[in-house]
């Protein structure tokens, strides 16, 4: 099977963009979680998805949202950027609950804020 | 509310000696514990995980319920050990540890 894919790997952006980044999970995973990767901060979590429906989500402002297709595949979107929001993104897919499967991530989109 | 806690940020140990990286954390219930690990240039993907009891890679990790604590140990460190390591306990699998960076000195 493919891997969870990202794109776009890199981005750059100024104060006060918006961006969007899309996952496509595996096939037949229907749960897509994005995280936040920083040297100072590790992994923090964003939000999660199953079905379309976001079922978790972290302790982000509401700037950061997302959303998932029917196809299971996900983006988010940053509005407003602010430079504290350059990061490496991550996000991962499991077939059903990250609290019993396996996540696997996907390569990341790493985004730059000038 | 959850917490973990990985109280190193960097572990620098020799080759061949013993290593340890701790993880603490704090949950109402019984946790479903993983760590997953970070090659340079590498995905982060899963190490082993407290229900399958598995060694992966000469690793283990033994959950502590009295002192909530899920460390994960290597008798003999080698230097392809040498990356960014997450504890990840909680029901959902979602809250992730600060990492530690561990350098195996050759």
């Amino acid at each position: 099977k493919a891997g969870v894919t990202q794109t776009p790997r890199y981005l750059i952006k100024t104060r006060g963009q918006q961006v969007t980044l899309s996952c496509s999970p595996i096939s037949g995973h229907r749960s897509v979680s994005w995280y936040q990767q920083t040297p100072g901060q590790g992994l923090q979590f964003l939000f999660e998805y199953f079905s379309e429906t976001q079922r978790n989500k972290g302790n982000f402002p509401g700037r950061f949202s997302g959303r998932q297709f029917s196809n299971s595949r996900s983006e988010m979107n940053v509005s407003t950027l602010e430079l504290g929001d350059s990061a490496l993104y991550l996000c991962a897919s499991c077939p059903d609950s990250p609290g019993t499967d396996t996540q696997y991530f996907g390569p990341g989109t790493r985004l730059t804020v000038l | 509310a959850q917490r973990v806690t990985q109280p190193e940020k960097l572990l620098s140990v020799f080759k061949g000696a013993p290593v340890e990286l701790k993880c603490n954390y704090s949950y109402s219930g019984s946790p479903e514990l993983f760590w997953y690990v970070q090659y340079s240039r590498q995905r982060l993907q899963l190490l082993l995980r407290h229900i399958s009891r598995e060694s992966i890679k000469g690793f283990t990790a033994d959950l502590n319920k009295g002192e909530t604590s899920f460390h994960l140990k290597k008798p003999f460190a080698q230097e392809e050990d040498s990356a960014m390591y997450y504890c990840c306990p909680g029901a959902n699998n979602l809250f992730f540890g600060t990492g530690t960076r561990l350098t195996v000195i050759p």
